[in-house]
């Protein structure tokens, strides 16, 4: 069956320190893929997206790149920041629809200290 | 646009009690998704609605779970019987119709249920 495997927590990480979370799927065909992330007290908040191989998400100054290949996705940032801070969800759909369920991986919480 | 919104924020209840918890997606969005996260591991699909039908409801874990959503605007979750298991967060989604431009599922903030 489809799922995603991410590097298990918490991260702790100096500000300005680069960021790699990795993540691996599982899937049947060609699926798309997330990245979410929780801040704290809010919801849940689409970081970057990929829809096809070798596309590059990017926002906020994190990028990840689809890899059919090695089947990853795996999350980078720079030079990270104390707002940074939050769980981060890796995640997959892989039906035709468009509005085919979202399989998340079980989150990686991130703290950064000043 | 107000986001999609859930009530309550957060609720305790007793193992056997009854609890039902409210979503209201974003205006239009004719896609409805439930979702939850219990003891901090992955966010598990629960079930799908599309207006008023429920296109979805693979991920239900028994039928203590009843979700429904009348006249295909806001939807509830009710449990009942509520068992210790059923601790976690419940998140719930919405999304444009497939065919329009924008096809992101826009998740609400989440409602914390604590069975005691």
């Amino acid at each position: 069956g489809n799922s995603v495997t991410q590097m298990e927590g918490p991260v702790t990480l100096s500000e300005e320190a680069f960021l790699t979370i990795n993540c691996t799927y599982t899937a049947t065909g060609y699926p798309s893929l997330f990245w979410y992330v929780q801040y704290p007290g809010e919801g849940l908040q689409l970081l970057l997206k990929a829809t096809k191989a070798d596309d590059k998400g990017s926002n906020k100054g994190f990028e990840a790149t689809y890899r059919k290949e090695t089947t990853s996705f795996h999350l980078e940032k720079g030079s990270v920041q104390v707002s940074d801070s939050a769980v981060y969800f890796c995640a997959l759909r892989a039906g035709y629809s468009s509005a085919s369920k979202i399989i998340f991986g079980s989150g990686t919480r991130l703290s950064i200290r000043p | 646009e107000a986001g999609v919104t859930q009530f309550p924020s957060h609720s305790v209840i007793e193992k056997g009690q009854t609890v039902t918890l409210r979503c209201d997606p974003i205006s239009g969005h004719d896609n409805l998704y439930w979702y939850r996260r219990v003891m901090g591991k992955e966010i598990k699909f629960l079930l799908h609605f599309v207006k008023e039908s429920k296109q979805d409801e693979s991920g239900m874990p028994n039928n203590r779970f009843l979700a429904e959503r009348t006249g295909g605007t806001y939807s509830t979750l009710k449990v009942q019987p509520a068992e210790l298991e059923d601790s976690g967060v419940y998140f719930c989604a919405s999304s444009r119709l497939a065919g329009e431009r924008s096809y992101e599922q826009y998740f609400g903030p989440g409602t914390r249920l604590t069975v005691t």
